[in-house]
């Protein structure tokens, strides 16, 4: 079984909606990440939470909220989607250790298309 | 803030040595990393270099100068397999160790 893992993993919706993706992990990672790519670009950070308590905004959370259920899992909601948003979504864990350590371990992101 | 600069797209033949180049500027360098990632799929760590030098593994190596802000991976015997974008990341202390990524080299690997 994955070690992170996302829902749904593709979703299409229309401009005004709200949705909610979904991210769970066994690896026991405390620190937890969104990033959204779009074509061509590299990740751009949305969220991240170091543990169950402590939430923290990313270089683009405009237009995002998450939130931290337990330690395993993190989900990140568009309140009101627009076009803009369409993207591709990963979440990605670390253990929060110095060095190598830090390493993020992404799932297998979730596909989302605003009409 | 950080600027990472990679090429954005590069071409090599299977069997072949490939160099893909990442330059960088901040002003709290705290590690730097490469991640593979095939098209459509979650991004896979390859490499991690924070002391100047090369880390070999196996037919990839990673290499870092922190005073000339430069990274490079180098992919040996190249394998139609390695067709993917390869992304490189820093890790800065003054934006509380996260990672900005550079917006990846894809890579294409020809017969």
């Amino acid at each position: 079984d994955a070690d992170v893992t996302q829902t749904p993993r593709n979703r299409i919706t229309k401009t005004g909606k709200r949705i909610m993706l979904e991210c769970s992990q066994t690896k026991g990672h405390d620190r937890m990440y969104w990033y959204r790519q779009d074509p061509g670009l590299g990740l751009q950070l949305i969220y991240y939470s170091f543990d169950v308590k402590d939430i923290n905004k990313g270089e683009i959370s405009d237009g995002y909220s998450v939130s931290r259920q337990a330690q395993a899992k993190f989900s990140l909601s568009l309140e009101s989607a627009i076009p803009n948003q369409t993207a591709l979504y990963f979440c990605a864990t670390s253990e929060g250790l110095a060095g190598v350590g830090e390493t993020q371990y992404f799932g297998p992101g979730t596909r989302l298309l605003v009409l | 803030g950080q600027n990472i600069d990679q090429p954005t797209e590069m071409t090599a033949t299977e069997g072949a040595i490939v160099q893909i180049n990442c330059t960088y500027q901040t002003s709290g360098f705290n590690g730097l990393f490469w991640y593979q990632q095939h098209a459509g799929e979650a991004p896979t760590f390859l490499s991690y270099n924070v002391l100047d030098g090369l880390e070999e593994k196996g037919r990839f190596s990673s290499f870092l100068s922190r005073s000339k802000g430069y990274s490079y991976l180098l992919l040996k015997e190249l394998q139609m397999k390695d067709s993917a974008s390869y992304l490189c990341a820093v890790r800065e202390k003054n934006a509380g160790n996260m990672l900005t990524f550079g917006g990846g080299t894809r890579l294409m690997v020809k017969p």
